[in-house]
């Protein structure tokens, strides 16, 4: 299978337990993201790396959340001190972005995982 | 900003029905355009996309035209099946900055037999 990888599928953690999620991209992908879904939702930007290097976080992305990609390869995102509201499902994605002499009309379109949903009790 | 606006569901039709789903967007520049799918309990799939005015896009019997005059993209289906039941995503990615995927607050389809 080469499409992107999460795991584990499913977590139940109690409040107050540190939990982390694992993203495997697609392998010659060179952006990575993470979202954050919620019952009812679209999927909300969390963070993206370029390679290795966190280029943006959304607001939404409290102290508690930590993401790290560190060889540009796979990343992991960590809940710390996890909240009932932090329950939703976490999305990651990976996309192929050229180089920007050769961005004619890049087609941008993330591949996106099967997702980690995490409940909190 | 970037943002996406999709109509309301759920839709409820039945089988063999004509299906349009309505997707307007606000962005600058020239964003790619994009329609995802999400089964019960998975991820997201790509349906189709299209990546510049009057493209269109098209995937098992689904399309969608990119209008910049009226900034929509919306998903049309001339024959729904029960197997088409799902939770249907407008988005965009801006052609600069980060090429973040911006989604709509989904469409839920719902096909009786």
């Amino acid at each position: 299978d080469t499409g992107v990888s999460q795991n584990p599928r499913h977590k139940i953690t109690k409040r107050g337990q540190n939990v982390t999620f694992r993203c495997d991209p697609i392998s010659e992908h060179n952006r990575l993201y993470w979202y954050r879904q919620t019952l009812g939702q679209g999927p909300e930007f969390l963070t993206y790396f370029q390679n290795e290097a966190q280029l943006e976080k959304s607001r939404l992305l409290s102290d508690r959340f930590s993401a790290e990609r560190p060889k540009g390869s796979f990343s992991t995102l960590e809940i710390q001190r996890t909240e009932q509201g932090d329950s939703a499902m976490y999305l990651c994605a990976s996309s192929l972005i050229p180089p920007l002499r050769d961005r004619g009309r890049p087609g941008t379109e993330a591949f996106f995982g099967q997702g980690t949903r995490l409940t909190v009790v | 900003g970037n943002s996406v606006t999709q109509m309301e569901g759920p839709v409820t039709l039945s089988e063999e029905a004509f299906l349009t789903i309505n997707c307007t967007y606000t962005a600058t520049g020239y964003p790619s355009l994009f329609w995802y799918v999400q089964y019960p309990g998975e991820g997201l799939q790509l349906l189709l996309k299209a990546t510049k005015a009057d493209d269109k896009g098209s995937n098992k019997g689904f399309e969608a035209t990119y209008r910049k005059e009226t900034t929509s993209f919306h998903l049309e289906k001339g024959s729904v099946q029960v197997s088409d039941s799902a939770v249907y995503f407008c988005a965009l990615t801006p052609d600069t900055g980060g090429f973040k995927t911006i989604f709509g607050a989904g469409t839920r389809l719902f096909v009786k037999a």
